[in-house]
């Protein structure tokens, strides 16, 4: 089966620019994850969904991040403006339930400020 | 809020050398606890996983873990490493609220 993909892979973009990321999760899977890795860190969680809706979105810096999934489906993730701090891979992962269903991970998207 | 912890940050290993990597968690509940792998280049991937039952889990590539709720641990250890495990690992944890917690990684390299 084909696995989680992200675009783009790599994006420099320079501080108070807006920025978008896609991800479509594995067929038939209903929980998808946001996620930040700052260089030296591990992941951290942004955004949960289950199908359409929001299970978890605590960490996400809501003044300038925002996510959607629309149909339950592929998802996007936007920055604006961004920070130089929010330079980071932001990594997409799916899992068939929640509940600690294994996550399935994408090759994220390296993202830098400028 | 939850932290977990891994407090070996880069290791060093000669093949068929022990491995042992530590990872403690401050959620006081029932809580899922993972370990995940991410080889060089490659996309980040479970190891093994522990749910309920016996503590001591048997992962891919002859990794295993023992859960010690007294301790709240989660160590990751293999008896005899490989070239093949250098590699990022990654302990998390999901509490019952769904919410998932990674610790900072431990960098393996096993030196031939």
């Amino acid at each position: 089966e084909a696995g989680v993909a992200q675009s783009p892979r790599y994006k420099i973009i320079e501080k108070r620019q807006s920025v978008a990321f896609w991800c479509n999760p594995i067929s038939g899977h209903a929980t998808l994850y946001w996620y930040q890795q700052i260089l030296g860190q591990g992941p951290k969680l942004l955004i949960q969904f289950q199908n359409n809706g929001v299970v978890d979105d605590s960490q996400l810096p809501k003044d300038r991040f925002s996510a959607e999934r629309l149909k339950g489906v592929d998802s996007t993730l936007k920055i604006q403006p961004a920070k130089l701090e929010d330079s980071a891979v932001y990594l997409c992962a799916s899992s068939a339930t929640t509940g600690g269903d294994e996550q399935y991970f994408g090759p994220g998207t390296r993202l830098t400020v400028t | 809020a939850q932290s977990v912890s891994q407090h070996n940050h880069h290791v060093i290993l000669s093949e068929a050398a022990s491995l042992e990597l530590g990872c403690n968690y401050s959620y006081g509940g029932t809580v899922n606890l993972f370990w995940y792998v991410q080889y060089p280049g490659q996309h980040l991937q479970l190891l093994l996983k522990y749910f309920s039952g016996d503590p001591l889990v048997k992962g891919i590539k002859g990794f295993e873990a023992e859960f010690i709720k007294s301790k709240f641990s989660f160590n990751l250890r293999k008896p005899s490493v490989q070239w093949s495990d250098t590699a990022e690992y990654f302990c998390a944890v999901n509490n019952p609220g769904n919410q998932f917690y990674f610790g900072t990684g431990t960098s393996l390299t096993v030196i031939p």
